[in-house]
């Protein structure tokens, strides 16, 4: 099945500097790569996705890009705030009918 | 749009008892409902799929006695813990999708303690 590596697990940054956290997969067939943030005590929440037919897309202060080729995508947030603190995971669906494969998260902290 | 709820947000029961946790999506149908279990720092791992009016399918090592699921309509699936044990305390978590290809909305969650 698929396989998705998230990293770094946890990512501290100051306040108005930008955050990137990474993510690999395994299986080819996976077309469809949405982030989502948690906030403790809370469900995911659906901040951004990606389809595998383009390479980039933004809203925002935030933006996710995709590279089919290396099998890896990422997630960009800028001007970070206090706010912006959470968990983060990555996913990969596609390969399996309606099934997500989520990576391991990234604990953000952001310090004013 | 593409609101989902569950309810109860937290239960606390004693061993032996069995508790009823609700999925619904409030502003849109969903084919198909996922439900999902969370231990403290830990990633989502999927438990079952449930399709409406269809047996729900689940992963490997769940026990489908255990964890009962029901997708009876569209909008509203139910996952019962039955002869709960403090090992089953955890954050349950529902998703549901439809809105697009393998698109899921997750609910709040469930905190469920077994004493």
């Amino acid at each position: 099945g698929e396989n998705v590596e998230q990293h770094p697990s946890t990512l501290s940054v100051q306040e108005g500097d930008s955050a990137v956290i990474k993510c690999t997969y395994s299986d080819s067939a996976s077309n469809y790569f949405p982030w989502y943030k948690q906030e403790l005590g809370k469900g995911p929440q659906l901040i951004i996705d990606i389809r595998s037919n383009v390479g980039e897309k933004k809203d925002q202060r935030i933006a996710v890009t995709l590279n089919k080729t290396a099998k890896h995508f990422s997630l960009h947030i800028t001007e970070t705030q206090p706010e912006d603190s959470a968990v983060y995971f990555c996913a990969a669906g596609g390969s399996t009918l309606g099934r997500l494969y989520f990576g391991r998260g990234t604990q953000l902290t952001v310090w004013p | 749009g593409a609101v989902v709820s569950q309810h109860p947000s937290r239960v606390i029961c004693k061993s032996g008892t069995s508790v009823k946790i609700e999925c619904r999506s409030l502003d849109f149908q969903a084919t198909t409902m996922f439900w999902y279990r969370q231990f403290p720092k830990k990633s989502l791992m999927l438990m079952a799929t449930s399709n409406e009016g269809s047996k729900a399918t689940y992963e490997q090592g769940v026990e489908k006695d255990k964890f009962l699921i029901n997708h009876a309509s569209l909008t509203l699936s139910t996952l019962t813990v039955t002869s709960a044990h403090p090992e089953d305390s955890s954050f349950y978590i529902c998703s549901a999708g439809g809105q697009g290809p393998d698109t899921q909305y997750f609910g709040p969650g469930t905190r469920l303690t077994v004493l």
